[in-house]
């Protein structure tokens, strides 16, 4: 089946650790995003990749950094230099411009 | 202004009735316009998408789009409970067909 897979589901991080969160997908789409969530709010975009080696920050970046070594992975590492990480995050991905998101099953992190 | 407003709620419905979720976004150059229904600690999945003015109906769900208004709708018919999820607004600017961004969510609640 065609999808996106993100694991871990739930992630807990101690205080100045760098942790990644893995993305990958098979529906051989181009562009591929980051989104977080926190409790009663939107999703605001961190990172996004239109193409294999090369990607843009969103609104979020700070604290945050991404590769885009293979079409099929996004992977998002979450910095020490961010200060609150606990939230939900999760991967999409999008055939083309103007295009619907399709999600992954999302991350939980948690700074314990 | 944010770029994409909807009124957080909750709004409650009885089974049976229609539930209205409405939503404005701010870019007039906007061009595709999605609904996708998020379940508690889920990741959100797509119910409609529209790209021109007028109404646009799958099965009890309708999609109303007013691009002079800068408003879209979403319309349930025959509500149920199974319907009581957190409704996400998402608008692909204009100058931005690879970003999508997502409104904070309605959620809605349909009593039995």
């Amino acid at each position: 089946d065609g999808g996106i897979t993100q694991s871990p589901k739930y992630l807990f991080r101690k205080e100045g650790q760098n942790v990644t969160l893995s993305c990958e997908q098979n529906l051989n789409h181009d562009a591929m995003y980051w989104y977080r969530q926190d409790p009663g709010q939107g999703l605001r975009l961190i990172y996004y990749s239109q193409i294999v080696n090369d990607f843009q920050k969103g609104d979020i970046a700070e604290g945050y950094s991404v590769s885009r070594e293979k079409k099929e992975s996004f992977p998002l590492t979450v910095t020490s230099a961010q200060k609150n990480p606990t939230a939900f995050y999760l991967c999409a991905s999008t055939p083309g411009h103007f295009t619907e998101a399709f999600f992954g099953q999302g991350t939980r992190l948690t700074v314990v | 202004q944010k770029e994409v407003e909807q009124n957080s709620g909750p709004l409650s419905v009885p089974e049976g009735a229609i539930a209205s979720l409405n939503c404005t976004y701010s870019d007039r150059g906007s061009q595709s316009f999605f609904w996708y229904r998020q379940y508690s600690g889920k990741s959100p999945e797509l119910i409609m998408f529209i790209y021109s003015n007028g109404d646009k109906e799958d099965g009890r769900f309708t999609a109303q789009l007013n691009k002079a208004s800068q408003y879209v709708s979403l319309l349930i018919r025959d509500s149920q409970p199974s319907d009581s999820a957190t409704y996400l607004c998402a608008v692909t600017p204009q100058t931005g067909g690879f970003k999508t961004i997502f409104g904070a969510g309605t959620r809605l609640f349909v009593k039995a």
